[in-house]
């Protein structure tokens, strides 16, 4: 199997206060740890890529210092909304990229999580 | 970067019938091409892929075919059921063989199976 846990699964927290949350590759070792962004009823967009003992790579237009990324482990990363304000509110997803041998990566998602800032 | 334009935006098809959809990409050097449903509430999961080094690929009653030249590839779905119900993404991206770039995804497409 591939599976990928995330938690919290949901989120309500007040405008100002900072929101850790958590994705675990739980029966493989990820190469690569990605996160997305997900507004109702719309796509889902890469906000950073995440490798094991390095600094996270973000997209353009992703605050580095507001969304922060630690990658402890090759099963683990963690994504801090810091400082969240009411239009940081919305499905955040974590991917983790599955190497097959002879084939390449595989992503595998998390369930999501959903953030709501009062 | 990498486009992926996806259609239809909503399909409504009668249970047993087939379903097809249908994606773009822009950028020639993406050779990995995935395909997730997405229930309510939750997180995308995956269904079929494809990579450029080959252009079809079988599931059962899921299937995907991909032309490189004319850069689109789609999905077809036959006879549905209606726990197929749900929103379908496809997604791009560039796997250099040491590590696999994050994933562009279309708008995705709202599949409605009708009993």
């Amino acid at each position: 199997g591939a599976v990928v846990s995330q938690h919290p699964s949901w989120v309500i927290c007040k405008s100002g206060t900072s929101v850790k949350i958590e994705c675990r590759s739980l029966d493989f070792q990820a190469t690569t740890m990605f996160w997305y962004r997900q507004f109702p009823k719309q796509s889902l967009m890469l906000m950073a890529t995440s490798n094991e003992g390095s600094k996270a790579t973000y997209e353009q237009g992703v605050e580095k210092d507001k969304f922060l990324i630690n990658h402890a482990s090759l099963t683990l990363s963690t994504l801090t909304v810091t400082s969240a304000h009411p239009e940081d509110s919305s499905f955040y997803i974590c991917s983790a990229s599955r190497p097959w041998v002879g084939s390449g990566d595989t992503q595998y998602f998390g369930p999501g999580t959903r953030l709501t800032v009062l | 970067g990498e486009n992926v334009e996806q259609h239809p935006s909503t399909l409504s098809v009668q249970e047993g019938d087939s379903a097809v959809i249908k994606c773009t990409y822009s950028d020639s050097a993406s050779n990995y091409f995935p395909w997730y449903k997405q229930e309510l509430g939750k997180g995308p999961q995956l269904i079929i892929d494809i990579r450029s080094n080959v252009g079809e690929k079988k599931d059962q009653r899921i299937a995907v075919t991909l032309n490189k030249t004319a850069k689109h590839f789609s999905l077809h779905i036959t006879e549905t059921q209606p726990e197929d119900s749900a929103v379908y993404f496809c997604a791009a991206s560039w796997d250099s063989g040491g590590g696999a770039d994050g994933l562009t995804f279309g708008k995705g497409t709202h599949l409605i199976i009708q009993p």
